[in-house]
């Protein structure tokens, strides 16, 4: 029971435009979600969260937004840069509830930023 | 500040084997949870450990257990290791029990032969 996906397997964008990648959950009892980014023989980065009370969240570049009616969330990346290229993860949690720290995972999207 | 540890880096053992990976945490966490990564599964909670308790875990087999010291290190061990066992094997810790932003070490390799 995949609770967490992302049905991009992959997404190619040109240096400079906007990269877009999505998240959609299955779990109504997930209030905060978080993107990482992950190179191959690594853990995963923290880039962004935003909790279920929010529909928006900007640090910098990144930028999360949460749409709870459609249990959706996407990362936007503007402007896409070389070393952006990476996989990324969307992550989500119950915070409140008794599954405390556990993150669920998507399966990421391998993001390829092109010079 | 020293982000989260764990070592060794890469591992190789036979099946049947036992092995154990062991976490530091950023100085201050007190929570640490744990993640097998495979190309298959994703990345897969294993469980989570907060003031040397263990608060959550994942569904895997008994043959995967942890324990936290008092200094907030963990370890991890993996009896009677299988093939299928062979994965990234991450760590991440949280200020607090479910902390909302968790940060990852660089993982283990394990590879079962």
């Amino acid at each position: 029971d995949q609770q967490v996906k992302q049905n991009s397997p992959s997404l190619s964008v040109q240096e400079g435009r906007i990269s877009i990648l999505n998240c959609d959950y299955t779990n109504s009892m997930f209030d905060y979600f978080l993107w990482y980014k992950k190179y191959p023989a690594e853990g995963p980065t923290f880039l962004i969260s935003i909790s279920s009370i929010k529909d928006k969240n900007e640090d910098g570049r990144f930028t999360v937004f949460l749409n709870k009616s459609a249990k959706h969330l996407s990362l936007h990346i503007v402007p896409s840069q070389p070393g952006d290229s990476a996989v990324y993860f969307c992550a989500a949690k119950n915070a409140g509830g008794t599954s405390y720290g556990k993150l669920t995972f998507g399966q990421g999207t391998i993001l390829t930023v092109h010079p | 500040k020293a982000g989260v540890t764990q070592t060794p880096r890469y591992l190789i053992k036979t099946r049947g084997q036992q092995v154990t990976l062991s976490c530091s945490p950023i100085s201050g966490h007190r929570s640490v949870s744990w993640y097998q990564q495979t190309p298959g599964q994703g990345l897969q909670f294993l469980f989570e450990y907060f003031s040397e308790t263990q608060r959550n875990k994942g569904n895997f087999p008994g043959r995967f257990s942890g324990r936290q010291f008092s200094n907030s290190r963990s370890e991890m061990n993996v009896s009677t290791l299988e093939l299928g066992d062979s994965a990234l094997y991450l760590c991440a810790s949280s200020f607090r029990q479910g902390g909302t932003e968790a940060f990852f070490g660089q993982g283990t390799r394990l590879t079962v032969v």
